[in-house]
């Protein structure tokens, strides 16, 4: 089983529409949640840290659910730049990564 | 930006070869993490170094090794190289836990990458 599994979409939505995904985790004992952004051919960068409280920041929601060891991240008002691709990280000194999920906003 | 660079940013090589690649961290960052993305997939930890010793090692076999310098940048070195090696090679600089064994939970931040294609 993967450390960290998730839905790979693609998520094709239109500019200003709401769009959530999540990953699950298999290692319970993780301390660390993280969702990163990857733009075609670029380096990971840090999107948001997830807190087990749920937090935001701007158009960006993730929610972490220990018990069920999934986190989960939802978008509102997609804007065009908003296409990339999200990898779900789990960790401590070493991050896990799923595969990615691919979201395309379209005009 | 990140401040974490890294070189070459691509490299062509041929099954059998060795090759080199190189990460100069963020400035105030001790530790250095390496990982492998295989297109399609989220990368894979190789290695970390914190303070020039290796903190923790993913599933990859010993022809993958490294290097943490005084200044902490830090080399990834892939001896015999095989096909399935092609993918991007990236490397994340961090704050190691301070009094530590050098686990470090503070925020990586990954440099440009490598793009190794092996023939």
């Amino acid at each position: 089983r993967k450390e960290v599994e998730q839905d790979p979409g693609p998520f094709n939505v239109p500019e200003g529409a709401t769009v959530a995904f999540n990953c699950t985790y298999s290692n319970s004992a993780s301390q660390s949640f993280f969702w990163y952004r990857q733009d075609c051919r670029k380096e990971p960068k840090l999107l948001m840290s997830v807190y087990s409280s749920g937090n935001e920041d701007g158009r960006f929601t993730a929610q972490l659910n220990r018990a069920s060891q999934y986190i989960s991240l939802l978008i509102r008002d997609s804007k065009l730049s908003d296409s990339a691709t999200y990898l779900c990280v789990v960790g401590d000194y070493k991050l896990s990564f799923g595969a990615g999920t691919t979201v395309t906003v379209r005009a | 930006e990140t401040g974490v660079t890294q070189s070459p940013t691509h490299l062509i090589k041929t099954r059998g070869q060795q090759v080199t690649l190189r990460c100069s961290s963020q400035s105030g960052h001790n530790t250095v993490s390496w990982y492998q993305q295989a297109l399609g997939q989220g990368p894979q930890f190789i290695f970390q170094y914190y303070r020039e010793e290796e903190n923790g090692r993913g599933n990859f076999p010993p022809r993958f090794s490294g290097l943490q310098f005084p200044n902490y940048s830090s080399e990834l070195n892939v001896n015999a190289l095989e096909l399935d090696d092609s993918a991007l090679y990236l490397c994340a600089s961090s704050r190691g836990l301070a009094g530590g064994g050098g686990a470090s939970t503070d925020t990586q931040y990954f440099g440009p990458g490598t793009r190794l294609t092996v023939l």
